[in-house]
Order: C-alpha cells, then sequence, then structure tokens
C-alpha cells in the first residue's frame, strides 16, 4: 500500500507491561510525527522525526515513553510500565519537509488493563 | 495552555444546511491553518488550508474564513451531506522549521437526512 501503515491495530495490554507501536511511513517522506488521540479528545502531539536531526521530543508526557526511528523510515513507539491513562489511539504521520500536508495512519489503540 | 480553541464540540445540522466550525488561536507566529477530517476508525485527512496572505479559501463545498486581526478562523460546509459526518480538527501550525501542527479539541459532525 502507499499510506502510512501501523500495526498492531490493536493492543490490549496489563498495566505495569512494556509495549512497542511501529509505523511504516510513506516512501519518500523525511518527516515522521506521532501524535496521541484519547478517546473523544484532540491529537495531541508526541514526538517528530526529521531526516537525521535530533527528534523534538517536547510531546512526551513521561519518561515511560520513547521512540526511535531507524534507517530513516520505520519507527517504533515504546511505552515502558503502561498506566491506564495511556490507554489511547496512537497516530503515526509522515509528511515531505515544508509540504505541510500530514498524512495519517489508522493509528494503534492501546487499552490498559 | 491551549493554543488552539475550537468549537462547538459537537454539531447537528440537517440536510442541506450550512455547517460552521470556529477556531481561535493565541500566537501569532502561526502562519498555517488546516482542517482535518476524521472518519471512525480511520486517521485524520486534509481537507482544507489556509496561509494568512488571504482571507477566504474555497474548495467546493468547503470554505475557510481567516480573520488575522481576531486570531479566529472557521470551516463552512455548504449543503451539508450527511456523508460529511465527520469529526473536524482545526489545526495552527508554523513554517519556520518544519510542519509540527497543534490540533484543536475537534468537532463531532453529525448531517441528518
Amino acid at each position: 500500500g502507499a499510506g502510512v501503515s501501523q500495526s498492531p491495530s490493536n493492543k490490549v495490554t496489563e498495566k505495569g507491561k512494556d509495549v512497542e507501536l511501529r509505523c511504516d511511513p510513506i516512501s519518500g517522506h523525511t518527516a515522521l510525527y506521532w501524535y496521541r488521540q484519547s478517546l473523544g479528545q484532540g491529537l495531541e502531539f508526541l514526538i517528530y522525526f526529521q531526516g537525521n536531526s535530533a527528534p523534538d521530543k517536547s510531546g512526551l508526557p513521561s519518561d515511560r515513553f520513547s521512540a526511535e526511528r531507524t534507517g530513516g523510515s520505520v519507527s517504533t513507539l515504546t511505552i515502558q510500565r503502561t498506566q491506564q491513562e495511556d490507554s489511547a489511539v496512537y497516530l503515526c504521520a509522515s509528511s515531505r519537509v515544508r509540504t505541510g500536508e500530514l498524512f495519517f495512519g489508522e493509528g494503534s489503540r492501546l487499552t490498559v488493563l | 495552555q491551549q493554543q488552539v480553541k475550537q468549537s462547538p464540540q459537537s454539531l447537528i445540522v440537517q440536510k442541506g444546511g450550512i455547517s460552521i466550525i470556529n477556531c481561535a488561536y493565541e500566537n501569532t507566529a502561526f502562519d498555517y491553518f488546516p482542517w482535518y477530517q476524521q472518519f471512525p476508525g480511520k486517521g485524520p485527512a486534509l481537507l482544507i488550508a489556509i496561509r494568512p496572505d488571504v482571507s477566504e479559501k474555497k474548495e467546493g463545498r468547503f470554505t475557510i474564513s481567516f480573520n488575522k486581526s481576531a486570531k479566529q478562523f472557521s470551516l463552512h460546509i455548504m449543503d451539508s451531506q450527511p456523508g460529511d459526518s465527520a469529526t473536524y480538527f482545526c489545526a495552527v501550525g508554523s513554517s519556520g522549521g518544519y510542519n509540527k501542527l497543534i490540533f484543536g479539541a475537534g468537532t463531532r459532525l453529525a448531517v441528518h437526512p
């Protein structure tokens, strides 16, 4: 497919477990973003990657959250010691630099029991 | 601090009517104002966007009106259709550097036949 791909689409985990969410951006897009969407809420910025520059981590809510992007393509968002308040849809988006348009994946729905 | 305030939270419109959603922002450094449309289970997708050098932009039934002095912009959907039923997000961004977008809380629109 030509769109942003995210996996898993759904993840149910127990409180205290670690989870990894994966994002495969559109080929040729150098910018990659993670947003979080809680039930009925807006889109909360988490982290941004652009090429080889240092990522903008200003939106990460705590040190339990981390993300990496390997080879300028695939990204993994890791949440350690998950809490119930981490339950949300995690959305990944990619873009060409400076076009303004973000292309979103369908998200990974995380439920922490 | 909420950088972009969106209203209303939800909106019900009859088929053929006009849907109006408003957003207000604080930081005058923002110079990119997009609207995204999200259907259930899908990621948001760019609907229409405006930059502050114009006061209005129209694409089909969708129009953005921009008031720079009031720091407000709005989305108008003319001849609203049931297929327009979705959640709409306004966003603000700055072209200086990269495309980090800050989103509003969203408006859930229902168009009744």
